[in-house]
Formats: C-alpha cells, structure tokens, sequence
C-alpha cells in the first residue's frame, strides 16, 4: 500500500550492529504496529502505539524498541540484531475513529537478514 | 485469551472448483473478524471482515465467508477459484469487548491454486 511506506525494504547487517526500520503512514491513522513474519508462525505483534504518548509491547518485543516520533512515523530498532531476528517485518496502522477500526492497512514489508 | 487457528498449512484446488480456507477463533467475548491474503513479496492485503449482523459476508475478488457463532468458525470461501487466488492467507480475530483493540492472527493458509 502506496499508504504506508516501509524504508528500507530490504536490509543486511551483521551480529552486533544496530538497526533502524522506518514507517511512514499518510493515511492519518493513529495506531501504528510492528509485527514480524516468520515461515510457518504466521504475524507475531512485535510493539503498537495507539497515539504518540502510547506504547505497548507485543508478544516477541524482547531485543526490540520503537519510537513513535509523530502521529505518522513509528520506528522499530534492534539494538544489537542477532540471527534470529532475521524475518520480514511489516509495519501496519488502523484507525481509531471508525466502526471497523481495527481493520489494519499493511506496509510492504522490510526484509531483514542478520549474518 | 484471543487466539486463531488455521488447521491447515496449505490448501490446494484446481481452477474452477471451490475452494475453502478454514478458520476457528477464541475469544471472551463477541469477535470481530478479518481475513487477509498476501501475495508473494508484498504486504497482506484486507479481504473481507466480520462486524455484525449477516452471518455471510461478501469481501474482494469473488471472496465470501460464514461466521458460525455456534462452531467460532469464519472460514473463507470462494465458489470458483483461479490460478491467481494463489496466495498466503491470514485469519485474523479481534474481542470488541477489549479496550486494547489489537488483533490476532494465524498462522496463515498458503493457497495454491493450479490450472
């Protein structure tokens, strides 16, 4: 979705090295998520902010932080990326205001490998 | 606890015939529910969603599906399937109770479809 952009889109870095996903929405939605999306485990909510001052931690945040610089941004950083963070990673963002809120609009993805 | 389950890794048709993915949910309360497909290299896509009222929902690309409150079930259905329904799909299920307003999803369906 042209709506919710995903910088970079794919990403390869070493053990140790700290790394920085972005996301930008232009839909004017205030809740924002990460999720992360391993074969065979389906979506796994990594963190979600339902506004600025908002943030909650997912099933898997252990080795993860964000920060919700603006209504629009929300950014996922490994402080110091592992293998095993190696997976796709998918920012999403619903809106609160209407009935079907929780519909959730999907970003293309960052596909992150950890060497 | 919410949770989604997909009893099936993969589900294959010929193009044509019908074809069914199939869903069951566990929730509190009363749900809302989603379904997603996502495409290979690409983030997931909103198919159709249940919120209230008719059990038979009508969503994208020919794609309907049944909430059974009885079974909590909302499996995903399609009366003629083409090779290009291919795809990975995610059910997804939301407590409307819940001031939290996340969903959960499966582990996805990956749907091949073949001429």
């Amino acid at each position: 979705d042209a709506d919710v952009t995903q910088t970079p889109r794919n990403r390869i870095t070493k053990t140790g090295k700290r790394i920085m996903l972005e996301c930008s929405q232009t839909k004017g939605h205030d809740r924002m998520y990460w999720y992360r999306q391993d074969p065979g485990l389906g979506l796994q909510l990594i963190y979600y902010s339902f506004d600025v001052k908002d943030i909650n931690k997912g099933e898997i945040s252990d080795g993860y932080s964000v920060s919700r610089q603006a209504q629009a941004k929300f950014s996922l950083s490994l402080e110091s990326a592992i293998p095993n963070q190696t997976a796709l990673y998918f920012c999403a963002t619903s809106d609160s205001g209407t009935v079907s809120y929780n519909e959730q609009f999907f970003g293309p993805g960052t596909r992150l490998t950890v060497l | 606890a919410q949770s989604v389950a997909q009893p099936e890794d993969q589900v294959n048709v010929a193009e044509g015939n019908p074809l069914t993915v199939k869903c069951t949910y566990s929730v509190s309360g009363n749900p809302y529910l989603f379904w997603y497909v996502q495409y290979p290299n690409r983030g997931l896509q909103f198919l159709l969603k249940y919120i209230t009222g008719d059990n038979l929902v009508k969503g994208s690309y020919g794609f309907e599906a049944e909430f059974n409150k009885s079974q909590t079930s909302f499996h995903l259905k399609k009366p003629s399937a083409l090779v290009s329904d291919s795809a990975l799909y995610f059910c997804a299920v939301r407590d409307r109770g819940s001031t939290l307003g996340r969903l959960y999803f499966g582990r996805g369906t990956q749907l091949t479809v073949w001429p």
